[in-house]
């Protein structure tokens, strides 16, 4: 069974820029979650999609964003970027509030901002 | 609020010492319980997780107690190896539809050879 997947890898951009994330989930799962882990400060969470609907989202400001689709892969949209935006963004899914407490993680996407 | 205060790293043993790693939490209600692991490069796994006092979690030789009365979920293991060297998150989410995961800020451990 396929993990988790992200893309890309790596994505280098420039301050002012927007960047877009991608998650694919594990098959099955209808819950999407994005973290953010900046150096030094842990990992964060922003946003949860479940069923194309946003549950809940994190203590960052509306520039970031995203949406799930109707297959439940995931977007995450950072716009005007800043120079702490810079961090591994992390997407992991479960099997939906009312399934299993876990969530599997992805391998991550390295945004750096430059 | 719900947080999680894990010992600071980095943490730094010989292949076959004790580890401990100490995490405590603060939740209302009945949270669940986990310990990720993240490997040089690579994304998070789950290492081992408890979802009620007293539940003990294991896997790969490591070990965590849910202690509601000490609010504690310490990660041990009894003979550390060289590739145990990773960084360790201890976490809790609670039972309700606010399905974030709240992690702590993370411990690296080095075992040396």
């Amino acid at each position: 069974e396929a993990g988790v997947t992200q893309s890309p890898t790596h994505l280098i951009k420039t301050r002012g820029q927007q960047a877009t994330l991608r998650c694919s989930p594990i098959s099955g799962h209808t819950s999407v979650y994005w973290y953010q882990q900046a150096l030094g400060l842990g990992l964060q969470f922003l946003l949860w999609y479940d069923e194309g609907e946003e549950r809940n989202r994190g203590n960052f400001p509306p520039r970031f964003s995203g949406r799930q689709f109707p297959n439940y892969s995931s977007e995450l949209n950072v716009n005007a970027l800043e120079l702490e935006d810079s961090a591994l963004y992390l997407c992991a899914s479960s099997l939906g509030p009312r399934g299993s407490y876990e969530q599997y993680f992805g391998p991550g996407t390295r945004l750096t901002v430059t | 609020g719900n947080s999680v205060t894990q010992m600071e790293g980095p943490v730094t043993l010989s292949e076959e010492a004790f580890l401990t790693i100490n995490c405590t939490y603060t939740a209302t209600g009945y949270p669940s319980l986990f310990w990720y692991v993240q490997y040089p490069g690579e994304g998070l796994q789950l290492l081992l997780k408890a979802t009620k006092a007293d539940d003990k979690g294991s896997n790969k030789g490591f070990e965590a107690t849910y202690r509601k009365e000490t609010t504690s979920f310490h990660l041990e293991k009894g003979s550390v190896q060289v590739s145990d060297s990773a960084v360790y998150f201890c976490a809790l989410k609670r039972a309700n539809r606010d399905d974030k995961i709240i992690f702590g800020k993370g411990t690296r451990l080095h075992i040396l050879p």
